[in-house]
């Protein structure tokens, strides 16, 4: 089974600051990833996602994650934040060959002017 | 394009009643998958469906079910609710052919059992 974890449920970042988002995973398959946000009361938009072609994936809005298969690891970056950023984050796992998510809890990510 | 589409946006029912949400995908979508999020328990997955068959089902009860019509959309069905039920359950849809294609959710129906 697949899973993720995300550390540490609020994040404050000032604006302009870098925003780092950590993700880490289990999986007995190579992994698909992704990265969610969700604004108030929406539904979930997908940043990026990872399918093995390229270990650093650039997403929507200015972010960007980077696999690393040694430390299991899926993190979360945007060099500048920006008050729109203010919002949830989530990191996500599939095994490959299904539609099935498995979520970690979320980063509610907080923009300081 | 017209986005995943989930109505009602919000319900208010009692214990022990039954409710059923549903799901418009995009267009061309064929895969529908359900999920219900809480403060608790976060984001769980209920199940998907392609093509009108359930592809997977996660650790839900047998009151939590599903279904989906030839035109893709999809209903879920939760029967003698109880209050842990109460949650924002979302809706997403994907084209399905491809395993991992990305999921578009839709913006949920806020299910509140009192």
């Amino acid at each position: 089974a697949q899973s993720v974890t995300q550390l540490g449920s609020h994040v404050s970042v000032s604006e302009g600051a870098l925003v780092l988002l950590r993700c880490n995973y289990s999986s007995s398959v190579p992994p698909y990833l992704f990265w969610y946000v969700q604004y108030p009361n929406q539904g979930l938009q997908l940043l990026l996602k990872y399918t093995s072609a390229a270990t650093l994936v650039k997403g929507i809005n200015g972010f960007e994650a980077e696999f690393k298969k040694s430390e299991t690891s899926f993190h979360l970056t945007k060099p500048s934040a920006h008050m729109s950023d203010a919002a949830e984050y989530f990191c996500a796992v599939s095994g490959r060959g299904n539609n099935r998510l498995a979520f970690g809890k979320g980063n509610q990510v907080v923009v300081i002017p | 394009k017209a986005g995943v589409t989930q109505t009602p946006r919000y319900l208010i029912k009692t214990r022990g009643q039954q409710v059923t949400l549903s799901c418009s995908p995009i267009s061309g979508h064929r895969s529908v998958s359900w999920y219900q999020q809480t403060p608790g328990q976060g984001l769980q997955f209920l199940f998907e469906y392609f093509s009108e068959t359930q592809r997977n089902k996660g650790n839900f009860p047998g009151r939590f079910s599903g279904r989906q019509f030839s035109n893709s959309r999809s209903e879920m069905n939760v029967s003698t609710l109880e209050l842990g039920d109460s949650a924002l359950y979302l809706c997403a849809s994907s084209l399905g052919q491809e395993k991992n294609s990305p999921l578009h959710f839709g913006n949920g129906t806020r299910l509140t059992v009192t």
